[in-house]
């Protein structure tokens, strides 16, 4: 299964830059992973996904990359607002059942 | 998209007692929803896997006997943390799948803060 942390590590960036937040996955028969986005005490919020056979997927101002060779997913999200300051956890699905794994989470705080 | 919605979104009560949390899927059927504990500043931890007409599924070092789990419909299931403890105080999140297949999309619920005095 994936690792799982016992602490948020943070990420601080400027409004109107670009943030990278990574993830690592260890199960290498993964073929589905999504990014999500939580705020305070609410529940995850699909941001977008990506299948194992692309390397690459863009949505509105998100791009996920995804790196098998080294089992390693990111999420670029280009000119970042104060309205993305949450935080950020991928998650994996194995090829043989529909549980997701999460991974360890990233704080993302924008300062304006 | 399909909304998963939750009952309580928060509860506070006494050590000992009983708490059950709803989790509905308001506009798809189910037949798969997931149960998740996160605590403050860690990752979400799946509990249990609720199948609809049978027996859930729990992770490893999960108490089935203290978190019940009921998925008596296609659009909801129930968690029922019994005799509380304020060691089980914690925020649940559930998910659910769409469909009867049970590789559809998976959307989750809002949460339920449950804090045991």
């Amino acid at each position: 299964g994936e690792s799982v942390g016992l602490h948020l590590p943070t990420l601080s960036v400027q409004e109107g830059d670009n943030s990278i937040i990574n993830c690592a996955y260890s199960n290498s028969a993964s073929d589905y992973f999504i990014w999500y986005k939580q705020e305070s005490g609410k529940g995850p919020q699909f941001i977008i996904d990506i299948r194992s056979n692309m390397d690459k997927r863009q949505g509105q101002r998100v791009t996920v990359l995804l790196n098998k060779t080294v089992k390693h997913l990111s999420l670029q999200i280009a000119a970042t607002q104060p309205g993305d300051s949450a935080v950020y956890f991928c998650a994996s699905r194995g090829n043989a059942g529909n549980m997701l794994t999460f991974g360890g989470g990233t704080r993302l705080m924008v300062k304006p | 998209g399909a909304v998963v919605s939750q009952h309580p979104s928060w509860v506070i009560c006494k050590s000992g007692t009983s708490v059950k949390i709803e989790c509905r899927s308001l506009d798809f059927q189910a037949t798969t929803m997931f149960w998740y504990r996160q605590f403050p500043k860690q990752s979400l931890m799946l509990m249990a896997t609720s199948n609809e007409g049978s027996k859930a599924t729990y992770e490893q070092g999960v108490e089935k006997d203290k978190f019940l789990i009921n998925h008596a419909s296609l659009t909801l299931s129930t968690l029922t943390v019994t005799s509380a403890h304020p060691e089980d105080s914690s925020f649940y999140i559930c998910s659910a799948i769409v469909g009867t297949s049970g590789s559809g999309e998976q959307f989750f619920g809002p949460g339920t803060r449950l804090t045991v005095l």
